[in-house]
């Protein structure tokens, strides 16, 4: 099966600041990538995604980056603001090309960003 | 835009109890899920949910365990006899299928058990 390692647990930027989360997956042929964002006292919310067919995907602020051969993906946020403090989680999902299959999910980082 | 929706968003109950959760998975949606995180670690895989059956459990999923999709639109996990070790935040997931592979969550239900 697939395992996600997540780091790191906890990560402080100022304001305008970029932050980099990264993570790690076990099994090379995982191919769908999601980041979700958990603000406090609410469910986790896709914030964006990737395919192993595609090596970075931006959306205004947040970008995402995968290396397949290293088995690794992080997640950029650029020009951070204080509503983008929340727990972020990376996933995977299991098993590949079974779009109903179930989220491999990281530890989660809180980030916390300092006005 | 549909969301899912959960409910009780707090629920206490008794060790040894039987508890509910509900879940209202976004309209026309094909795929369902539960996901559980017990507080400080990762969000776990529960059950996942398709045509009506179960497709896969974890092994967190044992007898105390049971899903069902009574009418069509609700989507319940159901604890027989609850455990201390039971305590924990559950998520309930939807995803619309059709080629598309967005799983949308819940705000989730928080189970304590005294």
């Amino acid at each position: 099966g697939e395992n996600v390692e997540q780091h790191p647990s906890t990560l402080s930027v100022q304001e305008g600041d970029s932050a980099v989360i990264k993570c790690t997956y076990s099994d090379s042929a995982s191919n769908y990538f999601p980041w979700y964002k958990q603000e406090l006292g609410k469910g986790p919310q896709l914030i964006i995604d990737i395919r192993s067919n595609v090596g970075e995907k931006k959306d205004q602020r947040i970008a995402v980056t995968l290396n397949k051969t290293a088995k690794h993906f992080s997640l950029h946020i650029t020009e951070t603001q204080p509503e983008d403090s929340a727990v972020y989680f990376c996933a995977a999902r299991w098993p590949p090309y079974n779009q109903g299959g179930k989220l491999i999910f990281g530890q989660g980082t809180e980030l916390s960003v300092k006005p | 835009e549909p969301e899912v929706t959960q409910t009780p968003s707090h629920q206490v109950t008794q060790m040894g109890q039987e508890v509910i959760l509900r879940c209202v998975p976004i309209s026309n949606h094909l795929y369902f899920y539960w996901y559980r995180q017990i507080l400080g670690q990762k969000v776990e895989f529960l059950v996942s949910f398709y045509n009506n059956e179960i497709s896969e459990k974890s092994e967190i999923f044992d007898d105390q365990f049971s899903v069902e999709r009574p009418d069509g639109s609700n989507f319940t996990l159901k604890i027989r006899s609850t455990k201390l070790e039971d305590s924990a935040m559950y998520f309930c997931a939807s995803n619309p299928g059709a080629g598309r592979e967005t799983q949308y969550f819940g705000p989730g239900t928080r189970l304590l058990v005294l």
